[in-house]
């Protein structure tokens, strides 16, 4: 029974590149919310998802940030053009329906 | 929109020494609050939760929390405590009815020996 994965567990990009950061949720959930934790800091929201459709993104950056739950396969958030101020612990969580949200391990991204 | 008062960054106890981390939160709504434990490199692990019903809680592993609605506080507390609850801890409140959360700033738990 395999829980939340997140992939890669580090990723390490240089200014301008593209950080994609991939979520599988715990079999039989279908909602996704994604995390971002600064040092020093609790987790930020930025997003949630259900299957195809965005729910909620009132904590995303208008710029440069997007995300995508597709029929099959995992959630994915993108990171375009990053810059050193990406550099943080993103975490996903899954849920099914009006539960409790399970964390993933988290991607840590460091831009150079 | 709620927001959430974590007052110690940092609580350093001895190994069974009883340990109170504090929370705070402000809403304007009835709420639901959580607790959330990290473990150095790893996501948050639910540690308890106020939905609704008795004001105290309790984990699995002898950890408890009471909702203190005059109070606006759901402060941890645990009467002894091991080397292994050593971990960063996070407060959490979201409006009843969401189950997405705005956490505090965590409180780091250093268990000595």
């Amino acid at each position: 029974n395999a829980g939340v994965m997140q992939n890669p567990r580090h990723l390490v990009r240089r200014r301008g590149q593209e950080a994609r950061l991939r979520c599988s949720p715990m079999k039989g959930h279908s909602h996704v919310y994604w995390y971002r934790q600064l040092p020093e800091e609790g987790l930020k929201f930025m997003v949630y998802l259900q299957k195809e459709n965005i729910i909620d993104e009132s904590g995303m950056p208008k710029e440069r940030f997007s995300a995508e739950f597709p029929k099959e396969g995992p959630s994915i958030l993108r990171i375009q053009q990053v810059v050193r101020g990406d550099s943080a612990a993103y975490f996903c969580a899954t849920s099914g329906v009006g539960n409790e949200q399970f964390f993933g391990p988290g991607t840590r991204l460091t831009v150079l | 929109a709620q927001s959430v008062t974590q007052l110690d960054s940092q609580v350093p106890v001895f190994e069974e020494a009883p340990v109170e981390l504090r929370c705070n939160y402000s809403s304007s709504v009835s709420v639901y609050l959580f607790w959330y434990v990290q473990y150095p490199n790893q996501g948050l692990q639910l540690l308890l939760k106020y939905l609704s019903g008795s004001t105290l809680v309790e984990s699995i592993n002898g950890f408890e929390a009471e909702f203190n609605k005059s109070q606006t506080s759901f402060h941890l507390r645990k009467p002894s405590v091991h080397i292994s609850d050593t971990a960063e801890y996070f407060c959490a409140v979201s409006p009843g009815g969401s189950y997405i959360p705005t956490f505090g700033r965590g409180t780091s738990l250093i268990v000595h020996p």
